[in-house]
């Protein structure tokens, strides 16, 4: 069975800093990882996703994560957090035709 | 990628009522999904809708209480039925282009349901 951990429900930073949301995923075949963004009161928005190429994936808005097929993760980070970038933010491992979905990380920016 | 809205874009509804939500694309999609996001947590899938078939529903979810039309490949709606407070969410479609495994799911912006 797949599925996808998301370590910390909530996650603040300051404005201008490191962010830094994780991942895990469960898989027991190649996965297909990835991340989607839902601001407030909007649907879910693809920022990035990994199908087995290159292992560092970069996605909209300066956003990128990493396939570490040995941790099994796929961390999402963007080295200066804007104020923008508050959201809820979700995970997601696909399996044959069914996406699995975390809980969700609420990244608040601090000014 | 496409396209994708979403009818009512919220609405509030008595108990026992149903209402019914439409997604409606740009461009023909082979794969549709309906998804359901409770307050405060992830995606649960309903059920898939293709077309020309029934849907297939996930398990806890049953066809008389979220019955799902696909009349073709750039529309589908979901109804709620005799809704009850527990019914209150947001319902997502979502929607797969034919080809690779590899492809995305795209989301429409949701109907935020709250039943009173």
């Amino acid at each position: 069975a797949q599925s996808v951990t998301q370590l910390g429900s909530h996650v603040s930073v300051s404005e201008g800093a490191l962010v830094l949301l994780r991942c895990n995923y469960s898989s027991s075949v190649p996965p297909y990882l990835f991340w989607y963004v839902q601001y407030p009161n909007q649907g879910l928005q693809l920022l990035l996703k990994y199908t087995s190429a290159a292992t560092l994936v970069k996605g909209i808005n300066g956003f990128e994560a990493e396939f570490k097929k040995s941790e099994t993760s796929f961390h999402l980070t963007k080295p200066s957090a804007h104020m923008s970038d508050a959201a809820e933010y979700f995970c997601a491992v696909r399996s044959g035709n069914q996406f699995y979905f975390g809980t969700g990380t609420s990244l608040t920016v601090i000014p | 990628s496409a396209v994708i809205s979403q009818k009512p874009s919220r609405d509030i509804c008595q108990r026992g009522t149903s209402l019914t939500i439409q997604c409606q694309v740009d461009s023909q999609v082979t794969m549709m999904f309906w998804y359901r996001q409770q307050p405060g947590q992830s995606l649960t899938l309903i059920a898939t809708a293709n077309q020309g078939s029934e849907a297939t529903y996930e398990s806890g979810f049953v066809i008389d209480k979220f019955p799902i039309s696909r009349p073709n490949l750039t529309f589908s709606t979901l109804t709620v039925s005799n809704m009850s407070p527990e019914d209150s969410s947001i319902y997502l479609c979502s929607v797969e282009f034919a080809g690779s495994l590899q492809e995305t799911q795209y989301f429409g912006p949701g109907t935020r349901l709250l039943v009173l």
